[in-house]
């Protein structure tokens, strides 16, 4: 069964901690992304990665394939990082299969 | 990056009536389209898969003749939510895929509320 499961569910960090979000998948995918849904309900595409590591400002987004696991790391952090981040993947196809979220409190 | 409009941004109509969400890609054409509907605090839950030109693609358990997808043109798809009811209140977001790609652009969602 294609699965995709994240941790933690909830999150709470003061301003400037390191934030790290984990996402784990069930079978071989061909791309993996990481979504930001702000409070009003837009999403960001952030990150899209089948293997290795990319960077952008202060977020980072790994993959190992081997181990069928993602990480998404804020450095950093700051209140406007608030928000509810998504792993998602594509299982071989265009659809993609959602985790439940990891909803991130940075406090001032 | 590429852009993806949704209309209306908020919607309130009476039970029994008939609304129309578009979804449209501003500056790339999207042979492929998705819906997806969200529930307070819960993920992004996939209604169906709109191909220009031809059918879409229903999920289980999402019925076709209340929600009618079309997607008439490389840039457009509509949803529309037909004799709606309280229970179809919800979040409403599409999301455009340009050809040959994986990367899924989202709309900024449509809020739902049938009185």
């Amino acid at each position: 069964k294609n699965e995709v499961e994240q941790s933690p569910q909830n999150l709470t960090a003061q301003e400037g901690e390191f934030i790290t979000i984990n996402c784990s998948y069930s079978v071989g995918i061909s791309a993996l992304h990481w979504l930001q849904q702000h409070p009003g309900g837009g999403i960001v595409s952030l990150f899209m990665l089948s293997s290795g590591k990319k960077k952008h400002g202060r977020l980072i987004a790994t993959i190992n394939i081997q181990e069928k696991h993602s990480s998404l790391h804020i450095t950093a952090s700051h209140p406007r990082d608030s928000a509810v981040y998504i792993c998602a993947v594509n299982f071989g196809n265009e659809k993609l299969t959602f985790g439940t979220g990891t909803r991130l409190t940075i406090i001032p | 990056g590429a852009v993806v409009s949704q209309h209306p941004s908020r919607v309130i109509c009476k039970s029994g009536t008939s609304v129309k969400i578009e979804c449209r890609s501003l500056d790339f054409q999207a042979t492929t389209m998705f819906w997806y509907r969200q529930f307070p605090k819960q993920s992004l839950m996939l209604m169906a898969t709109s191909n220009e030109g031809s059918k879409a693609t229903y999920e289980q358990g999402v019925e076709k003749d209340k929600f009618l997808i079309n997607h008439a043109s490389l840039t457009l798809s509509t949803l529309t939510v037909t004799s709606a009811h309280p229970e179809d209140s919800s979040f409403y977001i599409c999301s455009a895929l340009p050809p040959g790609s994986y990367e899924q652009y989202f709309g900024p969602g449509t809020r739902l509320t049938v009185t």
